[in-house]
């Protein structure tokens, strides 16, 4: 069955600092996405960042990049330069089957002024 | 781009009405759509998933009866509490995808159920 793991029910970082936000997943898919997503106060899902499985580069966009590492099924986010309103729930998603995904428990970021 | 509404944001009913939830992608066409549920501080939990023109397939659980679903065009899904009860409200959320849902999947802003 696939599942999917985030081992850190609350993180807090330092505004400026550097966060990775850790994501372990089991899949028996052999081509597939992999996501964050972010989800503020206000609970709208909001994407963050895509990784494509078949692509060994690691997925940047701005202060967001991922550490995917297939073999170990490791897919981790790191937030470089927080900001404050980097402050919300973050989720991973990984393949449950052919059309849907499935959600992590989630990972409360707190950014500390 | 890739934007998705869901109507309305908030609503409380009495015990034992239904409620209708809409979904709509406004910038692209959503072959594929999804539901969860949102219980408080906890994940997303898939309810069902949604193609145009099709039945929906609903997750183990998931009561069909009670959840409809109906998609029934590319920008529009709607889901259906039937006969609603205290037990039902929760935080429900869309999502839309243009592909199969293996792609990328946008969210609405969900709806926030009560049920008195």
């Amino acid at each position: 069955a696939q599942t999917v793991t985030q081992s850190q029910p609350e993180m807090s970082v330092q505004e400026a600092e550097t966060v990775t936000l850790s994501c372990t997943y089991d899949t028996s898919e052999s081509d597939y996405y992999l996501f964050w997503y972010k989800q503020p106060p206000s609970r709208q899902m909001i994407l963050v960042i895509r990784q494509e499985a078949y692509k060994q580069q690691n997925a940047t966009e701005n202060r967001f990049s991922v550490n995917f590492q297939k073999a170990a099924k490791s897919f981790s986010l790191k937030i470089s330069d927080s900001q404050l309103g980097d402050a919300a729930m973050y989720f991973c998603a990984v393949p449950s089957g052919t059309y849907k995904y499935i959600f992590g428990t989630g990972t409360r970021l707190k950014v500390l002024a | 781009g890739a934007v998705v509404s869901q109507h309305p944001s908030r609503v409380i009913c009495k015990s034992g009405t239904s409620v209708k939830i809409e979904c709509r992608s406004l910038d692209f066409q959503a072959t594929t759509m999804f539901w969860y549920r949102q219980f408080p501080k906890q994940s997303l939990m898939l309810m069902a998933t949604s193609n145009e023109g099709s039945k929906a397939t609903y997750e183990q659980g998931v009561e069909k009866d009670k959840f409809l679903i109906n998609h029934a065009s590319l920008t529009l899904s709607t889901l259906t509490v039937t006969s609603a009860h205290p037990e039902d409200s929760s935080f429900y959320i869309c999502s839309a995808s243009s592909g199969t849902g293996v792609e990328t999947q946008y969210f609405g802003p969900g709806t926030r159920l009560l049920v008195l």
